[in-house]
């Protein structure tokens, strides 16, 4: 049971460079989420999806981009890299409904630095 | 002022300690509350969740929320080397609201 894969687990970018960082879960889960951690500030969530072809901004959306074209995939796009954007970033799925929604099952991240 | 605060560590225990990580907050409309568990390198794993206030216990562990302080704790008997990773608190309104996160503290359990 592989719950939730990321790839690539590391990238090293250049300024200006772009990139996608992909999320397949094999739970059937209908919600998924990018988040980005950074020292001293937790989980910030980048963008969201409530379902296949539905996308939604979250609390720090600027530079990114996000695609949900199959229910198990979710894509995470950079299409100018910037040394901002140098992070950990996590995938997460969730069931739909209730109290479940609460309980995110992450994948093992992607380690990022833009140079 | 941040909406969950965490102290970051990091902690270090012996081996058999009790240990106790807390998180505060402000947002009185919080009702879920959930302790994840983030091993190096790693993404975080559900360890813990409650709703509204009162203990609960799994194991080793026990979480406790005091809303009327704003107040939540996770506390870890018997402590062990494998407990070593970072905690972090997390907690939403409601089963339709964003999850906020803290931002984790650092537990080192000492053989």
């Amino acid at each position: 049971n592989a719950g939730v894969t990321q790839t690539p687990k590391f990238r090293v970018l250049k300024t200006g460079q772009s990139m996608t960082l992909l999320c397949a879960q094999d739970m059937n889960h209908e919600y998924m989420y990018w988040y980005r951690q950074d020292p001293g500030m937790g989980l910030r969530l980048i963008h969201y999806s409530v379902g296949e072809g539905t996308t939604a901004k979250g609390e720090v959306p600027d530079g990114y981009n996000v695609s949900r074209l199959k229910k198990q995939n979710f894509l995470l796009g950079l299409e100018s890299a910037a040394p901002s954007q140098t992070s950990v970033y996590f995938c997460a799925s969730t069931e739909a409904g209730g109290w479940a929604k609460n309980i995110q099952y992450f994948g093992a991240g992607t380690r990022l630095s833009v140079l | 002022q941040k909406e969950v605060e965490q102290d970051p560590g990091p902690l270090s225990v012996p081996e058999g300690a009790i240990v106790s990580l807390n998180c505060t907050y402000s947002n009185s409309a919080f009702q879920y509350f959930m302790w994840y568990r983030q091993y190096s390198r790693k993404g975080p794993e559900l360890l813990m969740y409650t709703y509204s206030s009162g203990n609960k216990e799994d194991g080793r562990f026990t979480a406790q929320v005091d809303k009327s302080s704003k107040y939540i704790s996770l506390f870890i008997r018997d402590s062990q080397p494998s407990d070593s990773a970072t905690y972090l608190c997390a907690m939403s309104e409601s089963s339709a609201s964003k999850i906020i996160f803290g931002s984790g503290t650092r537990l080192s359990i000492r053989p």
